[in-house]
């Protein structure tokens, strides 16, 4: 079946700009992550998302970063007036339910602030 | 913020050789897994143990788990060329994914 989808795949942006990128989680996956993993770089956690539950927002940098998942399905990542220091690849992952599940990555989007 | 932290960040080998990557982390786990990533692409999920197991196999891949250590590692045993990629451990407790670093692994043929 298909996998997370996230798009774009690259984008590019000038400083001071909002953007929104976007994760379609695998069908039936409950639970949504968002990370950022910065070049050559582990990955930091942003946003978690399970169910009608209210999401995990602990890892989010600033209150330029925010998430929504409409009808607990399809998410998107917003960051308003982006700077230089977002650019990294955006990663989300979705999972089937709580427990000793294991994630399902999209392979990211490439953000470039100029 | 990020948990954990593999060793060695970079590992060079051999085809035909061990490569051994190490994990260790901070707080209690209900599993901890291990993922790979290759290069402009997400991660893919390589294998899990369980907090009360020790050791479990799949394939080529042998994980070891010490919770009194706060310690894993992932050993690739006869590596290939196609096994150079990053490896990423990740902790999990209650619904809370938190990654390492990673360790770049490189096999030359």
């Amino acid at each position: 079946g298909a996998g997370v989808s996230q798009s774009p795949s690259n984008k590019v942006t000038e400083k001071g700009k909002d953007v929104e990128l976007r994760c379609d989680p695998i069908s039936g996956h409950t639970a949504l992550y968002w990370y950022r993993q910065s070049l050559g770089q582990g990955l930091e956690f942003l946003i978690y998302f399970q169910g009608n539950s209210a999401p995990d927002k602990s890892g989010l940098p600033s209150d330029r970063f925010s998430a929504e998942r409409t009808g607990g399905s399809v998410s998107t990542l917003t960051i308003q007036r982006t700077q230089q220091e977002d650019s990294a690849v955006y990663l989300c992952a979705s999972s089937p339910d709580r427990g000793r599940v294991h994630l399902h990555f999209g392979n990211g989007t490439r953000l470039t602030v100029t | 913020s990020q948990q954990g932290e593999e060793d060695p960040q970079a590992l060079s080998i051999q085809e035909g050789e061990n490569a051994t990557m190490n994990c260790s982390y901070k707080t209690s786990i209900n599993n901890l897994q291990w993922y790979r990533q290759n290069s402009g692409r997400g991660l893919v999920h390589l294998i899990l143990i369980r907090s009360n197991e020790r050791e479990k196999h799949s394939g080529r891949l042998r994980v070891t788990l010490d919770t009194s250590k706060k310690s894993s590692s992932l050993l690739i045993t006869a590596s290939r060329a196609a096994d150079t990629a990053s490896y990423f451990c990740a902790e999990y407790n209650n619904n809370d994914m938190r990654f390492g670093a990673g360790t770049r692994l490189t096999v030359k043929p």
